[in-house]
């Protein structure tokens, strides 16, 4: 596709349920991200795929936190048993192998668990 | 763990008025990069500046990389109201090819 694009824009879930946030990278880029940014705030680093491999999943906050991707493009980040705290933009980002410096990000997550 | 801090983390001013934000670490990067994220959007790249000393310049937007690569500026001359936005510094990639980002610094330029 022309960009990164993410699915739901929007999503407000209660405590305790399940989610599942979408991402679709720029055709053709093998690398992707996972940031989360609270209000107004710098990212935090989730996750790298690298392909369907992610070599480092260190930056997931929580054993709630996973991650995937199929095929080397489309990853969905999912989020069990939501806490409040975990209220926050998901963003995901793409690149060409070895070139984080040159990532395009999407548009954004916005969870809000009440 | 590398840490970037940005300074100031508010600024408003008025159209016309020049303004400096800055970015520093007691890490070195290998590279630079400066984003400005407006609402309901993601972070879009303005500028990567990869050697120590380095000057870059976008239009009204002056960047600096500092000798050792541990900090950056973005000068921006003559703001406008379509500067308006937050400004992230991020430095990498680090070994996990993730970017670390800075704090933000949120510029208001009223008209």
């Amino acid at each position: 596709g022309a960009g990164v694009s993410q699915s739901p824009s929007n999503k407000v879930t209660e405590k305790g349920k399940d989610v599942e946030l979408r991402c679709d990278p720029i055709s053709g880029h093998t690398a992707l991200y996972w940031y989360r940014q609270s209000l107004g705030q710098g990212l935090e680093f989730l996750i790298y795929f690298q392909g369907n491999s992610a070599p480092d999943k260190s930056g997931l906050p929580s054993d709630r936190f996973s991650a995937e991707r199929t095929g080397g493009s489309v990853s969905t980040l999912t989020i069990q048993r939501t806490q409040q705290e975990d209220s926050a933009v998901y963003l995901c980002a793409s690149s060409l192998a070895n070139r984080a410096t040159e990532a395009f990000f999407g548009q954004g997550t916005r969870l809000t668990v009440v | 763990t590398q840490l970037l801090e940005q300074s100031p983390q508010f600024l408003s001013i008025q159209e016309g008025e020049n303004l400096t934000v800055y970015c520093n670490s007691s890490s070195v990067f290998s590279s630079l990069q400066w984003y400005r994220q407006e609402p309901g959007e993601g972070p879009v790249l303005l500028v990567t500046v990869v050697t120590g000393g380095e000057v870059k310049k976008l239009k009204r937007l002056t960047f600096q990389f500092g000798d050792a690569r541990k900090d950056s500026s973005l000068h921006i001359t003559a703001a406008q109201p379509g500067d308006t936005g937050l400004y992230l510094c991020a430095g990498g990639p680090g070994s996990a090819r993730q970017l670390t980002f800075g704090s933000g610094t949120q510029l208001t330029v009223l008209p």
